[in-house]
């Protein structure tokens, strides 16, 4: 596709529910990120992968928090026993390749826990 | 760790006028540094990068110079327009740390017609 899709736009969930939120990287991006943005804050990282290997889970704020992409495209990110804390934007991004390429956004997740 | 601290919070500039957002980082390791605008409801958007072997780089209206003794590196937009309007991030990576970037607070940058 032109642009990283992520799905669903908004996502509200009871506590105590998992979810699951998607990312479609740009075509052929090797590397897929994705981050965490509170209202009025700067995002944050959570987990990288390459390919299908994630290579770094050392933003992930807890076990409830997983993240997968299994065929080295498309990648969830699925939170289980969600907490009112978990309410955030979620941010996918890729890049084309290894080393410090520009990473492209998606429009994120807004996840809202009731 | 990597710390990005980023000035002002808020800067509000008249249409036309030039506005300056200024980043400092702690680790002096770090070698790429992106600058993100967004918009409310978007994710961010890359607006112009800069690395440690270059101190400064321009696209149109948009610049951006790096200090590498002082760990500083700034945003310069000349001639803002009505579209500037939006929430700028500076952020830094290094390669050694999977190019997870760092970021800064955010920036809300305001043009007064």
């Amino acid at each position: 596709g032109a642009g990283v899709s992520q799905s669903p736009r908004y996502k509200v969930a009871k506590r105590g529910q998992d979810v699951a939120l998607r990312c479609d990287p740009i075509s052929g991006h090797v590397s897929l990120f994705w981050y965490q943005q509170a209202l009025g804050q700067g995002p944050e990282f959570l987990t990288y992968f390459q390919n299908e290997a994630q290579l770094d889970k050392s933003g992930l704020p807890s076990d409830r928090f997983f993240a997968e992409r299994p065929e080295g495209s498309v990648s969830t990110l699925k939170i289980q026993r969600t907490q009112q804390e978990d309410s955030a934007v979620y941010l996918c991004a890729s890049s084309r390749g290894l080393g410090n390429q520009p990473q492209h956004f998606g429009d994120g997740t807004r996840l809202s826990i009731l | 760790g990597e710390n990005v601290e980023q000035h002002p919070s808020t800067l509000s500039v008249q249409e036309g006028d030039s506005a300056v957002i200024k980043c400092t980082y702690s680790d002096s390791a770090s070698n790429y540094f992106p600058w993100y605008k967004q918009e409310l409801g978007k994710g961010p958007q890359l607006i112009i990068d800069i690395r440690s072997n270059v101190g400064e780089k321009k696209d149109q209206r948009i610049a951006v110079t790096l200090n590498k003794t002082a760990k500083h590196f700034s945003l310069h937009i000349t001639e803002t327009q009505p579209e500037d309007s939006a929430v700028y991030f500076c952020a830094a990576s290094r390669v050694d740390s999977n190019y997870q970037l760092i970021w800064g607070a955010g920036t809300k940058l305001i043009i007064k017609p």
